[in-house]
């Protein structure tokens, strides 16, 4: 089936450094997203994108479709504590309703 | 609450045993996921509901797993037979389904564990 890669798997980063975290398919995606899952939580959409090339930003982050529709990256910048967490790409095919998900880039951050 | 609720929260069973999980959506979403996320893994997707639908069960591990919607609501996960490496957290999420883009949005999570 479909897989997403996603790097790095983990992270450990000062407070106020910038982040970067990539996912690239095989398959060809007609939407990405972002997530973020907190201990014990579900995960929460950051952000959405739907156009191949579109960068969309919200607050800190900032993330774009690539233009080959098989890769996606996401930025943080100027992290804060409350940015610890888990953050998945997830790839929706044309057409399919169910999500596949990366493995998923742990941000440790010290203060 | 507003958003989508599952229990229990946490589940330990015994190999062997059969398993319920619940799963209430945000009222007014018509679709329906269930995935699974194993320790330190990423999502996987089990199986969809949209309204009255037939289900796609594309993602369901094998015929120990099953899941039913009644009443276009509440969904419940069954787990027959248990074995150890059904251990995993197990995540529901609604959406409106009126297109493919819609959010999903997902639920706190059952942890299962299998002993």
């Amino acid at each position: 089936g479909q897989q997403l890669n996603q790097s790095p798997q983990s992270m450990f980063i000062q407070e106020g450094e910038d982040v970067s975290m990539n996912c690239t398919s095989s398959s060809i995606f007609n939407t990405w997203l972002w997530y973020k899952q907190d201990p014990g939580e579900g995960p929460v959409l950051l952000i959405a994108l739907y156009k191949a090339g579109e960068l969309t930003s919200n607050g800190r982050l900032t993330a774009q479709f690539g233009i080959t529709r098989k890769d996606s990256f996401l930025n943080i910048s100027a992290s804060i504590p409350s940015d610890v967490g888990i953050y998945f790409c997830a790839g929706q095919l044309q057409g399919a309703q169910k999500l596949v998900f990366g493995q998923g880039t742990r941000l440790t951050i010290n203060p | 609450g507003a958003g989508v609720s599952q229990s229990p929260s946490n589940k330990v069973t015994e190999k062997g045993k059969d398993v319920e999980l619940r799963c209430d959506p945000i009222s007014g979403h018509t679709a329906l996921y269930w995935y699974r996320q194993s320790l330190g893994q990423g999502l996987e997707f089990l199986i969809y509901f949209q309204g009255n639908s037939a289900p796609d069960k594309s993602g369901l591990p094998s015929d120990r797993f099953s899941a039913e919607r009644t009443g276009g609501s509440v969904s419940t996960l069954t787990i027959q037979r248990t074995q150890q490496e059904d251990s995993a957290v197990y995540l529901c999420a609604s959406s409106y389904d009126r297109a493919s883009t819609d959010t999903q949005y997902f639920g706190p999570g059952t942890r299962l564990t299998v002993l």
